[in-house]
């Protein structure tokens, strides 16, 4: 099974701050990573797919990059909304896995 | 409006079992595949199974295996999940989520959940 490192697992930030949340996968994934947004709640929400391909209607102010083993989700200035748990996932083979989580909050 | 919606969830004894629905409207559901994804409470997203358009149950995880059965009815626009043993540990909020057109894969859409509690 392929696992995937997310880090850091909890990151305190204020408004207006860059944020970069890294996710490493055991084995070379190539770009089939998606990065997803999920509030206490609700269900996650599709931020990014292909490791750096925007979906619709998300705001550009989150991007990312990466391939092989090592990638990237940044936030270019964090917004009120923003402040909620960040899932990598990759989907290169079965099982499919996710990271464990990164909490992004408030300082 | 795509969306879809579980249904099923409910506090079962260890052991039992428990079927969990997912319909979906807005799109053509038969042209979808579809996963399933648990979550524990106060945990992560633990993926379960992979449905194809054709019902096929093409993978799953090993924690669900030989106790866990995927299906669909695409007449009703239905996903199922047979859960037969429950253990405990299964307690958790359960997902489907819709396999996106051209995104290698990715989730774009998914229901709200149904909690499932299994204790004695």
């Amino acid at each position: 099974d392929i696992q995937l490192t997310q880090s850091p697992s909890f990151l305190s930030a204020s408004l207006g701050d860059r944020v970069t949340i890294t996710c490493r996968a055991s084995q070379d994934i190539n770009n089939y990573l998606a990065w997803y947004q999920q509030k206490p709640g609700k269900a996650p929400d599709l931020l990014i797919y292909s490791a750096s391909t925007l979906q619709s209607g998300v705001p550009s102010r989150f991007s990312g990059s990466g391939s092989g083993t090592e990638f990237t989700l940044t936030i270019s200035s964090l917004q009120p909304e923003d402040f909620a748990t960040y899932y990598c996932q990759q989907l290169r083979s079965y099982p499919l896995t996710f990271g464990g989580g990164t909490k992004v909050e408030i300082k | 409006q795509e969306h879809l919606v579980e249904s099923g969830g409910d506090v079962v004894q260890p052991g039992r079992s428990l079927r969990l629905s997912c319909g979906g409207a807005g799109f053509v559901f038969m042209s979808y595949t579809f996963h399933w994804v648990r979550q524990a409470p106060g945990k992560g997203l633990e993926w379960l199974a992979v449905i194809l358009y054709d019902g096929t149950n093409k993978a799953h995880a090993d924690s669900v295996k030989g106790r866990f059965t995927f299906s669909r009815d695409n007449s009703k626009n239905t996903l199922y999940l047979q859960m037969d043993s429950l253990r405990t540990e299964d307690t958790a909020v359960y997902y489907c989520a819709r396999v996106m057109v051209g995104g290698q894969g990715a989730f774009d859409i998914w229901g709200p959940g149904t909690k499932v509690i299994v204790s004695s």
